[in-house]
């Protein structure tokens, strides 16, 4: 398996503009999460995903951002608008049950 | 609310030094998370254990259930071992995972 694949590397955009954020959790995992990386924050879950559906999106900033995840190979975070505080790397990470996690190489965001 | 603390925050050593980052949770957890990260950014897991020890090659991770900490321990440590190491709780009642802040680690030759 390629493991958890994640799409774009890196996004350059207007603050206002909306972003999709794409992410392919490895095969046959049943859990799938979103995270935040910023210098100031850390790391910090933003939503996650059991067997496709939302568990807990407690972490989701504000209203400005969604995410889905149509079926178990594809899910997808969106910004809209965007805005310059949401300028961090966003990770997608997957696992089985609550085992080890498998991070992809994160989607690292610039909104100017 | 689960707080995952780790320290050092930072931690600079010379090359074949022994190292330790400890880790200590709030409450009651069903595993435990060692992530390693480089610079450049990518994530790995290098542990996940909810008792006792593991080991792989040079690195060894345990954890105390009763007292709440966990440690990660680096033996005979290389330049390469450079990067931050995040440890995170996932907590019992649900699954969510919380994250310590991260101890950077910066390993002299």
């Amino acid at each position: 398996d390629a493991g958890v694949i994640q799409s774009p590397r890196h996004e350059v955009t207007e603050m206002g503009q909306e972003v999709t954020l794409r992410c392919k959790p490895i095969s046959g995992h049943d859990y799938l999460f979103w995270y935040r990386q910023t210098m100031m924050r850390g790391l910090e879950l933003l939503i996650y995903f059991n067997n496709n559906v939302p568990i807990d999106d407690s972490g989701m900033p504000e209203d400005r951002f969604s995410a889905k995840m149509p079926n178990a190979s594809f899910s997808t975070l969106k910004i809209q608008p965007s805005e310059p505080r949401d300028s961090a790397v966003y990770f997608c990470a997957s696992s089985l049950n609550t085992g080890e996690l498998f991070f992809g190489e994160g989607s690292r965001l610039t909104v100017l | 609310k689960n707080e995952v603390e780790q320290s050092p925050q930072n931690l600079t050593a010379q090359e074949g030094e022994f190292i330790t980052i400890n880790c200590s949770y709030s409450v009651g957890i069903s595993a435990l998370h060692w992530l390693q990260q480089h610079p450049g950014g990518g994530i790995v897991s290098l542990f996940m254990l909810s008792s006792g020890k593991k080991k792989h090659g040079r690195l060894i991770a345990t954890i105390n259930i009763q007292e709440k900490h966990s440690s990660l321990h680096i033996t005979a440590s290389h330049p390469r071992d450079s990067a931050v190491y995040i440890c995170a709780s996932h907590m019992n009642r649900d699954d969510k995972i919380i994250f310590g802040k991260g101890t950077r680690l910066h390993i002299l030759p």
